[in-house]
């Protein structure tokens, strides 16, 4: 079974930085594009990134564009999102999908952005 | 591509037909247009994808339609599990985008 898992959310301060990761079991990790999407509290889905399987191509929203890098290490089946710059906008439950339109999202990290 | 869902919120009973809609502000290249369903507290579950194919597992009183820049989720007759908030996507065009959300709540 696909399983993605990603951790590294929590609290950081405006103006902080925060890496999640996500870990991919269960599915060739290095043949799919991996998204990040995200979901403020109470709010609709919004995405954020994409990378393709070899890493050299990479997309992102432009809300997040600048201050967000996305990586991938296909040796350990793991998804990266660099955080830099936090806003209090960026305080959102922050999901990894394999290879979008999929059913395979993780179960999401929260991250809170607050002094 | 801005993706604009009406409804915001749908308010009807089990039994009924559910209609929601999903505006792109330009034509979503090649139909790749998807519907999710979210409930709370989890992730969300794929639908629809390519504006009308099923995905796995997905009970045929969804359908999907249109093309172009309007496309429609219908649900022919609710259950009562499918009261939840529904999400399109495009992957047409980089960078992807979700409409804004319709919740079909119990009337």
């Amino acid at each position: 079974d696909v399983q993605l898992v990603e951790s590294g959310g929590g609290l950081v301060q405006p103006g902080g930085s925060l890496r999640l990761s996500c870990a991919g079991s269960g599915f060739t990790f290095s043949s799919y594009w991996m998204h990040w999407v995200r979901q403020a509290p109470g709010k609709g889905l919004v995405w954020i990134s994409r990378i393709n399987s070899d890493g050299y191509s990479i997309s992102y929203a432009d809300s997040v564009k600048g201050r967000f890098t996305i990586s991938r290490d296909n040796a350990k089946n793991t998804l990266y999102l660099q955080m830099n710059s936090l806003r209090d906008e960026d305080t959102a439950v922050y999901y990894c999908a394999m290879n979008l339109p999929s059913d395979n999202w993780g179960q999401g990290t929260l991250v809170t952005v607050s002094s | 591509i801005v993706l604009t869902q009406s409804p915001g919120t749908l308010s009807l009973s089990p039994g009924e037909r559910a209609t929601l809609s999903c505006r792109a502000s330009q034509s979503v290249a090649g139909n790749y247009l998807a519907w999710y369903q979210q409930k709370p507290g989890q992730a969300p579950r794929l639908l629809i994808y390519g504006a009308f194919s099923r995905a796995t597992g997905v009970p045929d009183r969804f359908r999907g339609s249109g093309s172009g820049p309007d496309f429609a989720l219908t649900i022919s007759r609710l259950e009562p599990e499918d009261f939840a908030v529904y999400y399109c996507q495009q992957y047409g065009l980089s960078p992807w985008t979700f409409g804004q959300g319709t919740k079909v709540e119990f009337k």
